[in-house]
């Protein structure tokens, strides 16, 4: 079974910095196109980032380029999210995606989430 | 960038309903388009992939439609589950995608 679980979310200050993970299992991890998904409170979702199996290819949306960093470590079967300078509008339950073997911008199996709050 | 533009952003139906929910890409994607299901407090579930590919496990009372700008989502036949928000996604500009606003089906 696909499992996606996601850590490192919390309560900041306007301008620090977090790092998101997401700890996979049950697929071959290092064989799969990943992302991240944000959702805003009330809004809807927001593709912010994604990297191909081999790191050689990443995509940022324009919100977060130059303020976000999206890596992965295939030995560690994981995925990370480096968030620097953090803006209120940064506040979000933040996904991480599996891409399809087909087509890695199709998203078939999602995370719960986790929640980062930025607050002064 | 493709901007991809749901519309309504919320529609209401009864049980028995047949239901069908529009998404419109800004430029031409082929068929390029998913289908997500989101219900509160859950992550989105994948239904519709390739425009109108049935993701494995989702009922056959969903069917996806359309390709280029236009496309549709369609419950056959509404179930008390299925009330839900619904986005569109494309999958076309490798790596940047986007999603639809959503749409909102509500018990009428």
């Amino acid at each position: 079974e696909v499992q996606l679980v996601e850590s490192g979310g919390g309560l900041l200050q306007p301008g620090r910095s977090l790092r998101l993970s997401c700890a996979a299992s049950g697929f071959t991890f290092s064989d799969y196109a990943m992302h991240w998904v944000r959702q805003a409170p009330g809004k809807g979702l927001e593709w912010v980032s994604g990297i191909s199996w081999n790191s050689n290819s990443v995509g940022y949306a324009d919100s977060v380029k130059g303020h976000f960093t999206i890596s992965r470590d295939n030995a560690k079967n994981s995925l990370y999210l480096q968030v620097n300078s953090l803006r209120t509008e940064d506040t979000a339950l933040y996904y991480c995606t599996k891409g399809t073997m087909v087509r890695g911008g199709d998203f078939d199996h999602w995370g719960q989430g986790t929640l980062v709050t930025v607050s002064s | 960038d493709i901007q991809m533009t749901q519309s309504p952003s919320s529609l209401s139906a009864s049980v028995g309903d047949r239901v069908t929910i529009p998404c419109r890409a800004s430029q031409n994607i082929s068929n390029y388009l998913n289908w997500y299901q989101q219900k509160p407090g859950k992550a989105p579930k994948l239904l519709i992939y390739a425009a109108s590919s049935l993701q494995s496990g989702v009922p056959s009372r969903f069917s996806g439609s359309g390709s280029g700008t236009d496309f549709t989502l369609t419950i056959s036949s509404l179930q008390p589950e299925d009330f839900a928000t619904y986005y569109c996604q494309q999958s076309y500009n490798t790596p940047r995608y986007s999603f639809g606003q959503g749409t909102k089906l509500a018990i009428k």
